[in-house]
């Protein structure tokens, strides 16, 4: 089965140094990556995603994504924090098995809390 | 703001009580899905609708249906809700049979009493 896991509940990063987000996944096929963010009380908003090509993929608000394949990983970064980078991430994967209950649905980790301190 | 609308933003039902949720999808996608997302969880996803017809489930019961319509609006009906219903339903429009990103509502919060 197809699952993504985020092994961190919360990271606490003071504002202006690195950030970094752990996802790691499992698929059988090439994955589909996603990274979403969800400010309080609001939807998921998308930051970036990895389809096939460059392992390093930009995207919204200065954030980056690097893919590795084998580690299985996808990690979201961030050169220097903001306090308004402070949410909750997730990380999804898109599961294209037709046979497994939704085609192209995406299969979400169970988010990580992004704490940014000034 | 993505441009996908969800109607009401907030709702509160009793258990045994029917609901329908409303979802505009951004103009050109013709492919909306829909979440649910529970307290301190990532969203699961419910099912998925590709011009008018219903293109993949996840694992929630029949009592959970939905309908798109030819502007490619949906609904989310849930029948006979339970308390373990309380969530957040989230929905996103995309195009082309939902290979495109995923494009999210800013939801709706439901209250089962």
């Amino acid at each position: 089965a197809q699952s993504v896991a985020q092994p961190e509940d919360q990271v606490n990063v003071a504002e202006g140094n690195p950030l970094t987000v752990k996802c790691t996944y499992s698929v059988s096929g090439n994955p589909y990556l996603f990274w979403y963010v969800q400010y309080p009380n609001r939807g998921l908003q998308f930051l970036l995603k990895y389809i096939t090509g460059d392992n390093l993929v930009k995207g919204s608000y200065g954030f980056e994504a690097e893919f590795n394949k084998s580690q299985t990983s996808f990690h979201l970064k961030k050169p220097s924090a903001l306090v308004s980078d402070s949410a909750l991430y997730f990380c999804a994967v898109r599961d294209s098995n037709m046979f497994s209950g939704g085609y192209n649905k995406l299969i979400f980790g169970a988010g990580t809390r992004l704490a940014v301190h000034p | 703001e993505t441009g996908v609308t969800q109607s009401p933003t907030h709702l509160i039902k009793t258990r045994g009580q029917q609901v329908t949720l409303r979802c505009s999808s951004q103009s050109g996608h013709n492919t909306v899905s829909w979440y649910q997302q529970a307290l301190g969880q990532g969203p699961q996803f419910i099912f998925q609708y590709y011009r008018e017809e219903e293109n993949g489930r996840g694992n929630f019961p029949p009592r959970f249906s939905g309908l798109q319509f030819p502007n490619y609006s949906s609904e989310l009906n849930v029948n006979a809700l339970e308390l373990d219903d309380s969530a957040l339903y989230l929905c996103a429009s995309s195009s082309g049979q939902g290979t495109g990103t995923q494009y999210f509502g800013p939801g709706t919060r439901l209250l089962v009493l």
